[in-house]
C-alpha cells in the first residue's frame, strides 16, 4: 500500500505571497498524482493531475505542481495567493493499473490579508 | 458543480435512529465510492461499487450498509451508530474502478448524538 505524506498540516501565508505545499509518496512503481482542494463545507474539487508526459502540471486557479520521480514528490505551488485560496488541500496518489486512491492528511492553507 | 450530488447536506441522528445518505452522479460513470472524512485523518475509503457490484469493503462495521441500485445512485444506510461515527461522508465516482480521476460530491455532515 501507498503512503502519502503532507508534512505541513497548516500553512499561513500573506496575500500575494508565493506558497508551496509539499507532498511525498512512498511508491517506487508508476503512479498517477493529484491535488484536490476542499473549500469550507464543500466536497473535494480536482485542482490538477499528473498522468504522464511533462512533469510540470498546470491546474485551475493559477496553481501548478511538479512531479519529481527521484524524490517521489509532487509539490503544489502558486506564485501569488489570494484570499479565496484559503482552503484544505489534499494530495492523492494511485498506482498505474491499481484500483485505490491514497490520500494525504491534508494541508490547511490560510491566506492572511 | 461536479456532477455528483449528495443529500442531505447535514444530518443529526440519535444512536437508535435509522437514516440513509443518498448520492447521485450525472456523469455516466460506472464506479462509485463512499469515503469517511474525520478531522486530521486521511480520507478513509469505505465501499466501492463497480457496475453496481460491491468490489471493496474496507472492514466497515455492519452498522453501515451500502446499496447501489444502479450505476447512477448510491446509498449508505445507517443504523445504531456511535458518536465516533460523526464525520463528513463523501461520495465519489469515476469512469471505472481504478479510473484515474475521482469526482466528489459536497458531502453529508453527520452528527451522532
Amino acid at each position: 500500500a501507498q503512503s502519502v505524506t503532507q508534512l505541513d498540516s497548516q500553512v499561513p501565508v500573506f496575500e500575494e505571497a508565493p506558497v508551496e505545499l509539499r507532498c511525498n509518496y512512498s511508491s517506487s512503481v508508476s503512479v498517477y498524482l493529484f491535488w484536490y482542494v476542499q473549500y469550507p463545507n464543500q466536497g473535494l474539487q480536482l485542482l490538477l493531475k499528473y498522468l504522464s508526459g511533462s512533469t510540470l502540471v498546470k491546474g485551475i486557479n493559477g496553481f501548478e505542481a511538479e512531479f519529481n520521480k527521484s524524490q517521489t514528490s509532487f509539490h503544489l505551488r502558486k506564485p501569488s495567493v489570494h484570499i479565496s485560496d484559503t482552503a484544505e488541500y489534499f494530495c492523492a496518489v494511485s498506482e498505474v493499473g491499481g484500483n485505490q486512491f491514497y490520500f494525504g492528511t491534508g494541508t490547511s492553507l490560510t491566506v492572511i490579508p | 458543480e461536479t456532477g455528483v450530488t449528495q443529500t442531505p447536506r447535514h444530518l443529526v441522528m440519535g444512536m437508535t435512529n435509522k437514516k440513509s445518505l443518498k448520492c447521485e452522479q450525472h456523469l455516466g460513470h460506472n464506479a462509485m465510492y463512499w469515503y469517511k472524512q474525520s478531522a486530521k485523518k486521511p480520507l478513509e475509503l469505505m465501499f466501492v461499487y463497480n457496475f453496481k457490484e460491491q468490489t471493496e469493503n474496507n472492514s466497515v462495521p455492519s452498522r453501515f450498509s451500502p446499496e447501489c441500485p444502479n450505476s447512477s445512485h448510491l446509498f449508505l444506510h445507517l443504523h445504531t451508530l456511535q458518536p465516533e461515527d460523526s464525520a463528513l461522508y463523501l461520495c465519489a465516482s469515476s469512469q471505472e474502478w481504478g479510473g484515474n480521476i475521482q469526482y466528489f460530491g459536497a458531502g453529508t455532515r453527520l452528527s451522532v448524538l
